[in-house]
């Protein structure tokens, strides 16, 4: 099995910058995926890592370090509709993608 | 271009009864997982199916089955139905496990 940790729930103002933690343990790690989730539908892809470092897309990076098991999704700018769970999901050799429980962000005015 | 199509979107059964949900993959995609996500949790991985075999299972009982057909598209049976068993139910298809694009899900209810 494997342990995903995120947090529940975190609060930020429009334009800001919010960084949601994420770190794991498993064996044959293959990967680590980043999802958006909004209330009642489907999680969309975000971000995917699967060395060390940091990766850039727009408003959102990505960043992993295999070593610390750790990884974390840095939103920038902050607008209103990126109020929404953000799921941390890891991948092991055979195939199996897990996620954590999800973090909700709450975006205020 | 067609993403992940996923039939019905919501559904009610009593306790005991057997429900199938149905799936087709994107265009291009040849691998379909299935996952069970309940309320304010993460997905939960069932299986998944590549050539049409159950490639991976994750910690479900057997009541949980499936099946892939040769056009990609999948279904998952869930017999004697449990009121536990009322989750959002989600599909998600991929080719060469790069990326994996989900679908809206189907919103199960058991009474």
């Amino acid at each position: 099995g494997q342990n995903i940790d995120q947090p529940t729930e975190m609060t930020a103002t429009e334009g800001a910058i919010v960084q949601i933690n994420c770190t794991y343990q498993t064996s044959g790690f293959n990967g680590l995926f980043w999802y958006q989730q909004h209330a009642g539908e489907a999680p969309t892809f975000l971000s995917y890592n699967v060395l060390d470092g940091l990766e850039e897309k727009g408003r959102f990076s990505s960043f992993l370090s295999r070593s610390k098991g750790y990884s974390y999704l840095l939103l920038k700018e902050l607008q209103m509709k990126d109020s929404a769970s953000y799921l941390c999901a890891v991948r092991r050799d055979d195939y199996k993608l897990s996620f954590g429980a999800g973090t909700t962000v709450t975006v205020r005015a | 271009d067609a993403g992940v199509t996923q039939s019905p979107t919501h559904l009610i059964k009593t306790r005991g009864q057997q429900v199938t949900l149905r799936c087709s993959p994107k265009s291009g995609h040849d691998t379909v997982s299935w996952y069970q996500q309940a309320l304010g949790q993460g997905p939960q991985f069932i299986f998944q199916y590549y050539e049409e075999e159950e490639r991976q299972r994750g910690n479900f009982p057997d009541r949980f089955s499936g099946h892939q057909f040769p056009n990609y598209s999948s279904e998952l049976n869930v017999n004697a139905l449990l009121l536990g068993d009322s989750a959002l139910y989600l599909c998600a298809s991929s080719l060469e496990e790069r990326s994996y694009t989900f679908g809206s899900g189907t919103r199960l209810t058991v009474v």
